[in-house]
């Protein structure tokens, strides 16, 4: 049964970079025709969709913030990462990983919240 | 963008009840809908794909409906683990982004 797991700051200053990792366990990341992908909370509300990559590289990103999203993957490593760049207090939220077959979410990583503040 | 609209807000059901969640999007998703479930403190756990296949170890008191601009989500007789919000998710557009209805709370009445 394959797992996610995020990792990074809980806490970054307003206008860094936010940098987050998913790890995967209990299985490859390169095996099947999966992507992996990044969304996120504020609390108390909806669920956003960030973005997604695949193994090879490629990857979509929501318009909305695709100026300031990098998604990387590490093959080697069986992790996937998330930078998101000049952040300010909107972008205040808990940040869940998840394994995307054909935008179907069917695996999600606990989250890790994820505040910007001085 | 796609933009889902989900009704009620908010829904009071008494447990043994059945509930019904409506998700409307703003053009056809065709059947690319999905259905979450998500409690206080965790991630949101994918219930329905496809529209109104259950997604694996999904009881059968859950159930999908609908395509096009259209969703149905019945829970047939509400358990007392079945009070969360639940969220529609549509995948047609391409290229991405999916995007997200803004939930539904399932609460006792």
């Amino acid at each position: 049964q394959v797992q996610l797991q995020e990792s990074g700051p809980g806490l970054v200053k307003p206008s860094q970079t936010l940098s987050l990792t998913c790890t995967v366990s209990g299985g490859s990341i390169s095996s099947g025709s999966y992507y992996w992908s990044w969304i996120r909370q504020p609390a108390g509300k909806g669920l956003e969709w960030i973005g997604r990559i695949y193994t090879s590289g490629s990857t979509n990103y929501n318009p909305s913030l695709k100026s300031r999203v990098t998604i990387s993957v590490d093959t080697s490593k069986n992790q996937f990462s998330l930078k998101l760049s000049s952040v300010t207090a909107a972008d205040t939220a808990v940040y869940y990983c998840a394994r995307d077959l054909a935008g179907i979410a069917s695996h999600w990583g606990q989250g890790t919240l994820v505040t910007v503040s001085s | 963008e796609i933009v889902m609209t989900q009704s009620p807000a908010t829904l009071s059901v008494s447990p043994g009840e059945r509930a019904t969640l409506s998700c409307r999007a703003s053009q056809s998703v065709s059947s690319n809908l999905a259905w979450y479930q998500q409690k206080p403190g965790q991630a949101p756990r994918l219930l329905i794909y496809g529209a109104s296949t259950r997604a694996t170890g999904i009881p059968a008191r859950f159930s999908g409906s609908g395509s096009g601009t259209e969703f149905t989500l019945t829970i047939s007789s509400l358990q007392s683990e079945d009070f969360a919000v639940y969220y529609c998710q549509q995948y047609n557009n391409w290229p991405p982004p999916w995007t997200f209805g803004q939930g539904t709370k399932v609460e006792i009445k």
